[in-house]
């Protein structure tokens, strides 16, 4: 079974300063990989997804996440966030051919001027 | 294109009680997840439909049942009400598939007085 852990329940940083969420995630078979971000009172938005190539993906708004196999590891990171980025960040894990998306408890990230 | 719909956005119901929830799927998309999430918490998964058939289930207990119909929309069925399922809940749609990405609703939220 897979698990999902985010190393930080709150990140808050300044406007323009650079942002890392961390993610490590757990699984016995191969996976793919997942960040969402979720504004208050909305659902989730699909922020990037890594399914197979290049270990460095890019999504919208900005963010990057790299995928390292080696650490399970799948940080999402900004060099330089807005206050609209405050909001709820969820990385989450799905087998190949998988049905369930397996989240962690999320990142509130704050961004304060 | 349109997006994920969800309905109601919000309910009110009491202890014991049944409820209903609907979702239209993205357009082109033939399978429909469904998530709960409590409040500071992740998603957590209940369910999926593929062409009309359950395709994967959570560790959720009976008295939570869905459908999904020939145009691929869904509902979501829960009886015999707790002051436990009040949550958000969300629905995803996706291609049937290996690759699982899931684009979300704006969710329903159910409070359970």
């Amino acid at each position: 079974a897979q698990s999902v852990t985010q190393l930080d329940s709150q990140v808050p940083v300044f406007e323009e300063a650079p942002v890392e969420l961390r993610c490590n995630y757990s699984s016995s078979v191969s996976v793919y990989l997942f960040w969402y971000v979720q504004y208050p009172n909305q659902g989730l938005q699909l922020l990037l997804k890594y399914l197979s190539g290049s270990t460095l993906v890019k999504g919208i708004n900005g963010f990057e996440a790299e995928f390292n196999k080696s650490q399970t590891s799948f940080h999402l990171r900004k060099p330089s966030v807005h206050i609209s980025d405050t909001a709820e960040y969820f990385c989450a894990v799905s087998e190949w051919a998988g049905t369930a998306l397996i989240f962690g408890k999320g990142t509130t990230l704050s961004v304060s001027s | 294109e349109t997006g994920v719909t969800q309905s109601p956005t919000h309910l009110i119901k009491t202890r014991g009680q049944q409820v209903t929830l609907r979702c239209s799927s993205q357009s082109g998309h033939n399978t429909v997840s469904w998530y709960q999430q409590a409040l500071g918490q992740g998603p957590q998964f209940i369910f999926q439909y593929y062409r009309e058939e359950e395709n994967g289930r959570g560790n959720f207990p009976p008295r939570f049942s869905g459908l999904q119909f020939p145009n691929y929309s869904s509902e979501l069925n829960v009886n015999a009400l707790e002051l436990d399922d009040s949550a958000l809940y969300l629905c995803a749609s996706s291609h049937g598939g290996g690759e699982n990405i899931q684009y979300f609703g704006a969710g329903t939220r159910l409070s359970v007085l």
